[in-house]
């Protein structure tokens, strides 16, 4: 059974600093890990989908890169400022997601 | 594109009664999803259909839960009779093709149960 796990559960840093989100999974047989933010009594936006050839995508200040052979991904916030500040989930798919708990990101202006 | 469209956006019902959860998945995709999301439990997926057949539905907790698809444009998610612990919100999500796709989400029904 597919366990996803996301560290840490919450982070605040000041506007500008560069971050990284890490997820963890423990079935290396995924088909693709997909990077959403939730904003509060909102739903999920779909951010980064990696499938499994790949090894990491790009959109914007947003990167996030899969290693299967570890179980690890993680999402690189550059230049980060407070609109960011939301929930990030990441969601490990072998045909159905997996989801961790989530970080909660607090950009402090 | 609207999106995934999900209706209501808020039920509040009493113990016992039939709740029904509504979703128009993206025009084109064949692939829809329901999960369901608590503080305790996390993101959990229910159910999922490809081109409106239940594929999987080995996370709906229990005979209460029902799900239904009965053609590409709109699913259902009934519980009867609903009890104060499915107090959560309802996602429906879509994905192009097959389940290993981008999965898109709609907005949610946030169900209270008193």
């Amino acid at each position: 059974k597919q366990e996803v796990t996301q560290i840490p559960a919450a982070l605040s840093v000041p506007e500008g600093e560069n971050l990284v989100l890490n997820c963890s999974f423990t079935d290396s047989a995924i088909y693709n890990l997909q990077w959403f933010r939730q904003d509060p009594g909102k739903g999920l936006t779909s951010l980064l989908l990696i499938q499994s050839s790949q090894r990491e995508q790009t959109s914007g200040r947003l990167n996030a890169s899969l290693d299967k052979s570890s179980g690890r991904s993680t999402l690189y916030i550059a230049a980060s400022q407070p609109g960011d500040s939301a929930t990030y989930l990441c969601g490990g798919s072998n045909y159905k997601l997996t989801f961790g708990k989530g970080t909660l990101l607090t950009v402090n202006p | 594109d609207a999106g995934v469209i999900q209706s209501p956006r808020h039920e509040v019902t009493e113990m016992g009664q039939e709740v029904t959860l509504r979703c128009k998945p993206i025009s084109g995709h064949n692939s829809l999803f329901w999960y369901r999301q608590t503080m305790m439990r996390g993101l959990e997926l229910l159910i999922y259909f490809n081109n409106n057949v239940p594929i999987d539905d080995s996370g709906m907790p229990e005979d209460r839960f029902s799900a239904k698809m009965p053609n590409a444009s709109f699913s259902t998610l009934k519980i009867q009779p609903s009890e104060p612990r499915d107090s959560a919100v309802y996602f429906c999500a879509s994905s192009p093709y097959q389940a290993d796709n981008e999965q898109f989400f709609g907005p949610g029904t946030r169900l209270t149960v008193l």
